[in-house]
């Protein structure tokens, strides 16, 4: 089993800020990281998939670096907003196809 | 398009029943996973299958967990005899190897099993 750390555990903002949590993984046999959203009553959707280091990927006003070298990857959500709050889960994968998850960082966004 | 389709939604059953789950991926994808999720562990990696044969099944917990996929569009999950610790949601998921979004993963909405 491939350890996957996300921090924080949970995250409560104001709209408008911004925000940013941390994926850790082993730096070791990397193959692609990935980040999904997880809204509630709902399943996991694909933000961003990530295979080379110092990649920086961009949706919207949410967006992801990898450093695949020291094993993190960082998720920034800019002007947060009600509709973000969510679970944001980041998974790792060191050969093909299978995946590693963290177990999440929880996000609610109040007005 | 459709996406990832499980079934039953929600299943009860009792302590020594068997419990079967359906999956059917989405038409094209070649890879299909089943994961496992629980407060404790979070989201779990039991099973994989490329082209419908299993690739890894070191994810499964016991012998009392099977997982077939007959055919490109359907995939099981059994669990004979369940146990009241198997109860979790069980995610089906389904992934292309080819394409602008090959190795995402495409989530079914998940079975909530409850075993009591």
């Amino acid at each position: 089993i491939l350890n996957v750390e996300q921090s924080p555990q949970s995250l409560h903002v104001q709209e408008g800020d911004s925000t940013n949590f941390t994926c850790s993984f082993p730096s070791s046999n990397f193959y692609a990281l990935h980040w999904y959203r997880w809204e509630t009553a709902k399943s996991p959707e694909a933000l961003f998939v990530m295979t080379l280091n110092g990649d920086e990927k961009k949706k919207g006003r949410i967006s992801a670096t990898l450093n695949t070298k020291e094993g993190y990857s960082y998720l920034y959500i800019k002007g947060s907003q009600p509709e973000d709050s969510a679970t944001y889960l980041c998974a790792f994968g060191d050969s093909g196809y299978a995946l590693n998850f963290g177990k999440g960082t929880s996000l609610l966004v109040t007005p | 398009d459709a996406g990832v389709i499980q079934s039953p939604r929600h299943e009860v059953t009792e302590m020594g029943q068997e419990v079967t789950l359906r999956c059917k991926p989405i038409s094209g994808h070649d890879y299909l996973f089943w994961y496992r999720q629980t407060m404790m562990r979070g989201l779990e990696l039991l099973i994989y299958f490329n082209n419908n044969v299993p690739i890894d099944d070191s994810g499964m917990p016991e012998d009392r967990f099977s997982a077939k996929m007959p055919n490109a569009s359907f995939s099981t999950l059994k669990i004979q005899p369940s146990e009241p610790r198997d109860s979790a949601v069980y995610f089906c998921a389904s992934s292309p190897s080819l394409g602008r979004r090959a190795g995402e993963l495409f989530f079914g909405e998940g079975s909530r099993l409850t075993v009591l």
